[in-house]
């Protein structure tokens, strides 16, 4: 049992580049999120889903996009990176009235 | 709207000393209160959950939390300090009708031998 798995674990890209995080969970979880995390700022919600084919904004959509084609995965897309879009990125899954989400290991990204 | 927030961002204590981890949160209702705990380019690993059933929250590794509505807080505690529990700390809250979590900043615990 992988849990959530995050692909790649590491990029890094150049301002303007676009790329693909990959979020893969096995537990038929209907709920997935993308947070990107910053020091001294906590967790901060990107975009999230509540089921396959439905996305919505979380605290700090913009510069990214997201689907959900298949239940088990959820992708973040960034059109044209940023260095303010340097972070660490984490997806997270989980079912409703069972709140223990389970989290990836994290994707770490960098900017230049 | 929801917060949460950690009072001290950096916590140091001693080896077998008390471990106490401060949140409080703001919500119109009750929400679901939970910890959250961060090894070293780790993901996040939940030790203990409040989902409106008895108000002390036993968790793993020895952690436990209490909830006190009239305080609106969900402090973490453990009473011995040991050296794997130096990590990184984060409270969240999420309403009960809701889907979305809410994280603190999080506190980094630092134990000294």
């Amino acid at each position: 049992n992988a849990g959530v798995t995050q692909t790649p674990k590491f990029r890094v890209l150049k301002t303007g580049q676009s790329m693909t995080l990959l979020c893969a969970q096995d537990m038929n979880h209907e709920y997935m999120y993308w947070y990107r995390q910053d020091p001294g700022m906590g967790l901060r919600l990107i975009h999230y889903s509540v089921g396959e084919g439905t996305t919505a904004k979380g605290e700090v959509p913009d510069g990214y996009n997201v689907s959900r084609l298949k239940k088990q995965n959820f992708l973040l897309g960034l059109e044209s990176a940023a260095p303010s879009q340097t972070s660490v990125y984490f997806c997270a899954s989980g079912n409703r009235g069972n709140y223990g989400y389970t989290f990836g290991s994290g994707t770490r990204l960098t900017v230049v | 709207a929801q917060s949460v927030t950690q009072l001290g961002s950096h916590v140091s204590v001693s080896e077998g000393a008390l471990v106490l981890l401060r949140c409080n949160y703001s919500s119109s209702v009750p929400p679901y209160l939970f910890w959250y705990v961060q090894y070293p380019n780790q993901g996040l690993q939940l030790l203990l959950k409040y989902t409106s059933a008895a108000t002390l929250v036993k968790g793993i590794n020895g952690f436990e939390a209490e909830f006190k509505k009239s305080e609106t807080s969900f402090h973490l505690t453990k009473p011995s300090a040991h050296m794997s529990d130096a990590a990184e700390y984060f409270c969240a809250v999420i309403l009960i009708t809701g889907n979305q979590f809410y994280f603190g900043t999080g506190t980094s615990l630092t134990v000294i031998p």
